[in-house]
C-alpha cells in the first residue's frame, strides 16, 4: 500500500534561515506522481509542484527547491531564506497511475512551519 | 482556469440535522470528484471517489449510508452528512478532475489527470 511520511511535525525558523521539509514515501508502482502541497491558514490547499517517477531531476523555482531521490524514496522540499509568508502546513503527497483513472492522492502528516520574523 | 469552488464555505448545524457541501467545477467538465476530510492539525484523508453517472466509491472505513455522494452533472458533485454528530466536525475538501485532460490510448498508462481543489468547507456540529 502507498504511504507517504513527513517525520517532522512542525518546524519553527528565524526569516531569512534555509529549511527543509522532508517526505519519504512507499509505493510498489514503478509509474507514481509526487506532490508537495500549500496549506496556508484559510485552509485551501495551494498546488507547488509535481514530479512523475521517471524524472528524478532536481527543480527549482525561486526561493522553492526540491530534491528527489528515488534510491531513498524521497523527495524533500528546501525553502531558500524563509519569509514570514510563507508560513504554512505543507504536505507531501503520492498517486500511483491508475489506467482507469482512479489516481488517489495519498498525503502524508503533514509539516507545520512556522517563520518568525 | 480550473477553478473549482465549494459551498457552503462553513456550516454550523445541531446534532441530528443533515448537511449538505457542494462542489462545482466552474471553467471545466469533471467526471470524477474527490471528497476529503481534514481534522483539525490532521492530514486529509480520502473518503470516497466520486463518478459522473454511477455510484461513489467509498475508502474502507467511511460509512456511504452517513455519507452521502452525488454526482449528477459534469459540474457538481455533492456529500451530505446525514443526521450529524459532533465527531463529524472537520474540513471536508473537495478536487475535481478535469475530463478535458484526459490522455487517450498509451498515453493513459504515462500521463497524470490534474486534480483541481476546491476552498474547503468547516463544519461544526454541536
Amino acid at each position: 500500500a502507498q504511504k507517504v511520511t513527513q517525520a517532522q511535525t512542525e518546524i519553527s525558523v528565524v526569516e531569512k534561515e534555509d529549511v527543509t521539509l522532508d517526505c519519504v514515501y512507499e509505493t510498489r508502482d514503478t509509474t507514481y506522481y509526487l506532490f508537495w502541497y500549500k496549506q496556508p491558514p484559510s485552509g485551501e490547499l495551494v498546488f507547488l509542484i509535481r514530479r512523475n517517477s521517471f524524472d528524478e531531476q532536481n527543480e527549482i523555482s525561486g526561493r522553492y527547491s526540491w530534491n528527489f531521490q528515488k534510491s531513498t524514496s524521497s523527495f524533500n522540499f528546501t525553502i531558500t531564506a524563509s519569509q514570514v509568508v510563507d508560513s504554512a502546513v505543507y504536505f507531501c503527497a503520492l498517486s500511483e497511475r491508475g489506467i482507469q483513472g482512479a489516481q488517489k492522492l495519498v498525503f502524508g502528516q503533514g509539516t507545520r512551519l512556522t517563520i518568525n520574523p | 482556469g480550473a477553478v473549482v469552488s465549494q459551498h457552503p464555505s462553513w456550516v454550523i448545524c445541531k446534532s441530528g440535522t443533515s448537511v449538505k457541501i457542494e462542489c462545482r467545477s466552474l471553467d471545466f467538465q469533471a467526471t470524477t470528484m474527490f471528497w476529503y476530510r481534514q481534522f483539525p492539525k490532521q492530514s486529509l484523508m480520502l473518503m470516497a471517489t466520486s463518478n459522473e453517472g454511477s455510484k461513489a466509491t467509498y475508502e474502507q472505513g467511511v460509512e456511504k449510508d452517513k455519507f452521502l455522494i452525488n454526482h449528477a452533472s459534469l459540474t457538481l458533485s455533492t456529500l451530505t452528512v446525514t443526521s450529524a454528530h459532533p465527531e463529524d466536525s472537520s474540513f471536508y475538501i473537495c478536487s475535481a478532475r478535469d475530463l478535458g485532460a484526459e490522455p487517450a490510448g498509451w498515453k493513459q498508462l504515462w500521463s497524470y489527470n490534474e486534480q483541481f481543489f476546491g476552498p474547503g468547507t468547516r463544519l461544526t456540529v454541536l
